[in-house]
């Protein structure tokens, strides 16, 4: 499976953009990129995916790099309850399983 | 977006025992359901896969016999724990799917924590 590297933690005020990225060097033709994100002790949730085009969805944005070998999750204004874990996941066939690396934990301060 | 439920959220057991946890989806069915274990800070890790009526798939590692999965419909996945001891206390996660494409989302239980005394 393409690996992801993110960063290990990002900190933002509350109210502020936050944007989150993500290398996928070794993406291929037909991955998919996904974000998840894990709230402190609850299962993770589905945040946005994409596969060329920048999306958007209410939650947040997906930038997607041209060459596809990184994206960015934008939350446009980061609240206190968008303090997790954030997941960026390459996904082939959804029959398959999601690989969780070890993410991105963002910190809100008010 | 769907709605995916576990139980019980939480359970404390003594070593030795066996303790069953289930996965429902509430409104839609899940062709695959995927159960996840998380000790504290670190990531999900896949345990294993099971599709509806057919055995499941353990990752490398997960023993098979310690860890039973039955997916006996397409709403409800089961985890039972076999003599369980204190290493087995984690936090367990299971997860559905429906439609085979790589854009469809995964619907994530709220998870179950298991204490093993």
């Amino acid at each position: 499976d393409a690996k992801t590297t993110q960063p290990n933690s990002m900190e933002s005020n509350e109210e502020e953009p936050v944007h989150l990225p993500c290398n996928h060097s070794t993406i291929s033709g037909t991955d998919y990129i996904h974000w998840y994100r894990q709230l402190p002790s609850q299962g993770p949730e589905y945040v946005i995916h994409g596969l060329t085009s920048n999306v958007n969805n209410r939650m947040a944005s997906l930038a997607i790099a041209e060459d596809r070998k990184s994206s960015t999750l934008i939350l446009h204004r980061a609240t206190l309850r968008d303090a997790a874990v954030y997941y960026c996941i390459l996904r082939v066939n959804s029959g398959y399983a999601l690989n969780f690396g070890k993410g991105t934990s963002l910190l809100v301060t008010p | 977006g769907a709605v995916v439920s576990q139980h019980p959220s939480r359970v404390i057991c003594k070593s030795g025992t066996s303790v069953k946890i289930e996965c429902r989806s509430l409104d839609f069915q899940a062709t695959t359901m995927f159960w996840y274990r998380q000790f504290p800070k670190q990531s999900l890790m896949l345990m294993a896969t099971s599709n509806e009526g057919s055995k499941a798939t353990y990752e490398q590692g997960v023993e098979k016999d310690k860890f039973l999965i039955n997916h006996a419909s397409l709403t409800l996945s089961t985890l039972t724990v076999t003599s369980a001891h204190p290493e087995d206390s984690s936090f367990y996660i299971c997860s559905a799917a429906s439609g085979g494409a790589a854009y469809n989302e995964q619907f994530f239980g709220p998870g179950t924590r298991l204490t093993v005394l």
